[in-house]
């Protein structure tokens, strides 16, 4: 079965750091991923997707097939960064209309 | 304004009432879901619809029944609420594009 595994549960760093949220997920094929990203008191909502290749709010995540991730990076934390953030895989082996989904982390940027 | 929309955003009832959360989207999607959202903040689906007169069980086993008589409206309905019910439950429905679009949530309390 298909996992999506983010390691941090808590990911600290100061204001102007840069961040790395790390995904790592089980599937042997081409991948569609995702980040979700909730914001306090907001709904769940798509950050990015790889396979558009964007840059959203200074945010990317770039596949990498041979080490099955997906890491979100961005270089200079901003305050308002600070959210809950999950990777999603769609279930390539049952319905591939699901989304399996990490178990998030919590990324605060200090002041 | 195409939407998805959740009521109630928070319900504190007592054990053994039934209850209804009620989901709707007005964007004429097929594809439907149901997550339970827990405190450690994990997601676990446990519902989705492809379609009128679709509905599946998802992967964590939940008391919780739904339907689908409508392409718009996918209710989640508990006939004994227990205090194990509470969390946040999100409903979302799936864009052509493959990613999910999510409600706001429906906080419930079970004491």
């Amino acid at each position: 079965a298909q996992r999506v595994t983010q390691p941090e549960k808590l990911l600290s760093v100061f204001k102007g750091a840069p961040v790395e949220l790390k995904c790592n997920y089980s599937y042997s094929g081409s991948p569609e991923l995702f980040w979700y990203v909730q914001y306090s008191r907001q709904r769940l909502q798509l950050l990015l997707r790889h396979i558009s290749r964007e840059s959203i709010k200074g945010f990317t995540a770039d596949l990498n097939k041979g080490e099955t991730s997906f890491h979100l990076k961005k270089p200079f934390a901003q305050e308002e960064d600070s959210a809950m953030y999950y990777c999603a895989l769609p279930n390539y082996g049952g319905a591939t209309n699901k989304l399996i989904f990490g178990t998030g982390t919590l990324l605060a940027v200090q002041p | 304004e195409a939407d998805i929309y959740q009521t109630p955003r928070y319900l504190v009832i007592g054990t053994g009432k039934k209850i209804t959360l009620e989901c709707s989207q007005t964007m004429g999607h097929d594809k439907m879901y149901w997550y339970q959202q827990d405190p450690g903040m994990e997601l676990h689906l446990i519902h989705y619809s492809y379609g009128v007169n679709s509905t599946e069980k998802g992967d964590l086993s939940s008391e919780s029944t739904v339907s689908r008589i409508r392409t718009e409206h996918f209710p989640l309905t508990l006939e004994s609420a227990r205090p194990s019910h509470t969390s946040q439950y999100l409903c979302a429905s799936r864009r052509l594009t493959g990613e999910l679009f999510f409600g706001e949530g429906s906080r419930l309390t079970v004491l």
